[in-house]
């Protein structure tokens, strides 16, 4: 079976610092990896995707993500976090079922 | 162009009545969707669909819960008997043919 592990349900920076949050993921077969934000009272919006073409994958809004088959991650990075990226962020894959796992989420603070 | 659409976006009920929450995917979507996200978790696949036919329904949690599509268009998830434990937000989303699922805003529903 397969399952996505987010450390850290909160994360907080400061404006203009790095944001990292992690995932880790464990699956039978290649996976497809996403990442989705998620502001309060919207929906989930794709922030970026794995689907075996690049390791390295930029989304939007800056974030990029790295796929680490060796450590089965797939950790999201912004240069310098933006007060407006304050929202949940939720880790997901996708073993070709077409249903997405997702993670429980990290609610990432940004402050002043 | 217009995203996904949820009708209700709340749903407050009483216990043992029966509940429909509606999906109107994005235009031209092939696959529909449906998720179930607990406070505090990640969404939580229950059944998805390839225009009207049902591919996938091994995350309805039992047999009070149901849904259909039967234009290939609008899908109805339908919780009979409703109890407590159903309060959840209810989340829909389409595709195309590939794996990028795009989601609505969601029917945040309470059961009392």
């Amino acid at each position: 079976a397969q399952s996505v592990t987010q450390l850290g349900s909160h994360v907080s920076v400061s404006e203009g610092a790095l944001v990292l949050l992690r995932c880790n993921y464990s699956s039978s077969v290649p996976p497809y990896l996403f990442w989705y934000v998620q502001y309060p009272n919207q929906g989930l919006q794709l922030l970026l995707k794995y689907t075996s073409a690049a390791t390295l994958v930029k989304g939007i809004n800056g974030f990029e993500a790295e796929f680490k088959k060796s450590e089965t991650s797939f950790h999201l990075t912004k240069p310098s976090a933006h007060m407006s990226d304050a929202a949940e962020y939720f880790c997901a894959l996708d073993t070709g079922r077409r249903a997405l796992t997702f993670g429980s989420g990290t609610r990432l603070q940004v402050q002043p | 162009g217009a995203g996904v659409s949820q009708s209700p976006r709340y749903k407050v009920t009483k216990r043992g009545q029966d509940v429909a929450l509606r999906c109107d995917p994005i235009s031209g979507h092939v696959s529909l969707y449906w998720y179930r996200q607990a406070l505090g978790q990640g969404p939580e696949f229950l059944t998805y669909f390839n225009y009207e036919a049902q591919q996938d329904k091994s995350g309805l949690p039992n047999d009070r819960f149901s849904a259909e599509r039967p234009e290939g268009s609008i899908s109805t998830l339908t919780i009979q008997r409703t109890e407590q434990r159903d309060s959840a937000m209810y989340r829909c989303a389409s595709s195309l043919s590939d794996n990028e699922q795009f989601f609505g805003p969601g029917t945040r529903l309470t059961v009392l």
